[in-house]
């Protein structure tokens, strides 16, 4: 089983609704949640971090947490096409351990 | 200001050549790391260094050594290179891993491998 799962997409969504990416991890003991955006031939940037049940809201994004079911989500309201990239959910144990990624398109 | 830079952004060499990669950090962070990313896009650990000393060791071939010369800097070697370490390269700097839960990771801009 992997430690990090997300669904690799592509998912595709329309300008202006909301995108919704899903993160399930394995280890129980996991304290930190980080979600990543990653243009293709870029780096991956930090977008959110939360590490309390329930829901951290910035700005467009708001990250949910759920550690009895082990699943960390992230929606972005109000898509826009520069929304497109790569979202890479990550937990900390000892080290951050990444799943593979969720590639999301934001049609015009 | 580039926060954390790596040389060089692209590597094309033959298979069997011993290749370096360079990384600087000038956040001021203790905490050091190399990731290789795939074709695939997974982003995986390879080492980090914590004010020059190792913390994490993934199982990595012997091939690839680490390097910090002092806490801003983290170098990969890798002797011998095949055809399967062709991937990105990510150096990665933080506050310091083992303090805080939150610790968030700043990534540099990848250099591309490419093993002929």
């Amino acid at each position: 089983q992997k430690e990090v799962e997300q669904n690799s997409g592509p998912l595709s969504v329309p300008e202006g609704a909301i995108a919704s990416l899903n993160c399930t991890y394995s280890d129980r003991g996991s304290q930190s949640f980080f979600w990543y955006r990653q243009y293709s031939g870029k780096s991956p940037e930090l977008i959110m971090f939360i590490y309390s049940n329930g829901d951290k809201e910035d700005g467009r994004f708001t990250a949910q947490l759920n550690k009895a079911s082990q699943y960390v989500s992230l929606l972005i309201r109000d898509s826009q096409p520069s929304d497109s990239a790569t979202y890479l959910c990550a937990v900390k144990e000892e080290k951050l351990v990444f799943g593979q990624g969720t590639r999301l398109t934001i049609n015009p | 200001d580039t926060a954390v830079s790596q040389t060089p952004k692209y590597l094309v060499t033959q298979m069997g050549n011993d290749k370096s990669i360079k990384c600087e950090q000038n956040l001021g962070h203790d905490t050091m790391y190399w990731y290789k990313q795939d074709s695939k896009k997974f982003l995986k650990i390879m080492f980090s260094y914590n004010n020059k000393e190792l913390i994490i060791n993934e199982t990595v071939p012997n091939r690839f050594s680490p390097k910090s010369p002092d806490k801003a800097h983290l170098n990969l070697h890798i002797n011998s290179l095949e055809l399967g370490d062709s991937a990105v390269y990510f150096c990665a700097s933080s506050q310091d891993i083992r303090v805080q839960s939150t610790d968030t990771q700043y990534f540099g801009p990848g250099t591309r491998l490419t093993v002929l």
